[in-house]
C-alpha cells in the first residue's frame, strides 16, 4: 500500500536555529498539505498545495515559516528561526483531489516531531 | 468560537458498551465530512466518510444532521482496540479542511 513518506521522525534543536522537513507524498497525489498538531489539539492546517501552486497558506506564520513544492512532488517545510512554541508534531498529508468541493480522503505520514529547546 | 467544536472526553467504557460522540460545525458551507481515528503518538486515518443519508460500517455508525449542523458516530458492542483519539473533518466547498480537536475513549476490560 502506498503511502505518505515523510523525514526526520524527530528532531531536536535549539531556539533560534532552523529545520527543515521533508515530505513525499502518495505518488499522482495532486494535493499536499502541511499541519501541526499540538499536544491535545487536532491537526490545524499551515499551507496546502495544489500541484506547485500554494492554494491556502493563511494560517502560516510567514515571518518564520516557509514552504515549497517546487516540482509539483516532494516538499519541504522549514522554521527560521526555531522558537520554544514551535515544539509539536508536523504532519504530512496528500490526496488524489484536483478541484473544489472534492471529498478525496487525505492520506497522513507518520509526522515530524519537533522539540524546540 | 472554533469551527469543530467536539467534546475532549476523555470518554472511559466497558467493553461492550455502546458510546457515541458529537461533532458541531459553524460554516454553512461545509461539503464534506468525516470522522479520522488517531492513536497516541500516530498520525491520523479516515475512520469513515459521513454521508448525508447517513452510513454504517460494522460496528461504526455515522449520523450528519446539516439543519442542526452537526455530526456523529456511533461505536457498538466498543473493543479495547477501539481506544483512540477520534477527531472530526468537516471540509468546505473550497477544498479547505478542519479538524476538531478530538475525543479521545478508553475501553476498559
Amino acid at each position: 500500500e502506498a503511502e505518505v513518506a515523510q523525514s526526520p521522525r524527530y528532531k531536536i534543536t535549539e531556539k533560534s536555529q532552523a529545520v527543515a522537513f521533508w515530505c513525499d507524498p502518495i505518488s499522482g497525489h495532486a494535493t499536499l498539505y502541511w499541519y501541526r498538531q499540538i499536544l491535545g489539539q487536532g491537526p490545524e492546517l499551515l499551507v496546502q498545495f495544489q500541484d506547485e501552486s500554494v492554494v491556502d497558506d493563511s494560517q502560516l506564520p510567514k515571518d518564520r515559516f516557509s514552504a515549497e513544492r517546487l516540482k509539483g512532488v516532494d516538499s519541504t517545510l522549514k522554521i527560521q528561526p526555531a522558537e520554544l512554541g514551535d515544539s509539536a508534531m508536523y504532519l504530512c498529508a496528500s490526496s488524489i483531489q484536483r478541484g473544489k468541493g472534492s471529498t478525496d480522503t487525505q492520506y497522513f505520514g507518520p509526522g515530524t516531531r519537533l522539540t524546540v529547546l | 468560537r472554533k469551527e469543530v467544536e467536539q467534546d475532549p472526553g476523555p470518554f472511559n467504557v466497558p467493553e461492550g458498551a455502546t458510546v457515541a460522540f458529537n461533532c458541531t460545525y459553524s460554516n454553512s458551507a461545509s461539503q464534506s465530512f468525516f470522522w479520522y481515528r488517531q492513536d497516541c503518538r500516530k498520525e491520523p486515518k479516515l475512520l469513515m466518510s459521513v454521508y448525508s443519508s447517513g452510513n454504517e460500517d460494522g460496528r461504526f455508525t455515522a449520523q450528519l444532521n446539516r439543519a442542526s449542523q452537526y455530526i456523529s458516530l456511533l461505536i457498538r458492542d466498543s473493543k479495547l482496540s477501539d481506544s483512540a483519539t477520534y477527531l472530526c473533518v468537516v471540509n468546505t466547498n473550497a477544498g479547505k479542511s478542519t479538524f476538531g480537536d478530538g475525543t479521545t475513549l478508553t475501553v476498559k476490560p
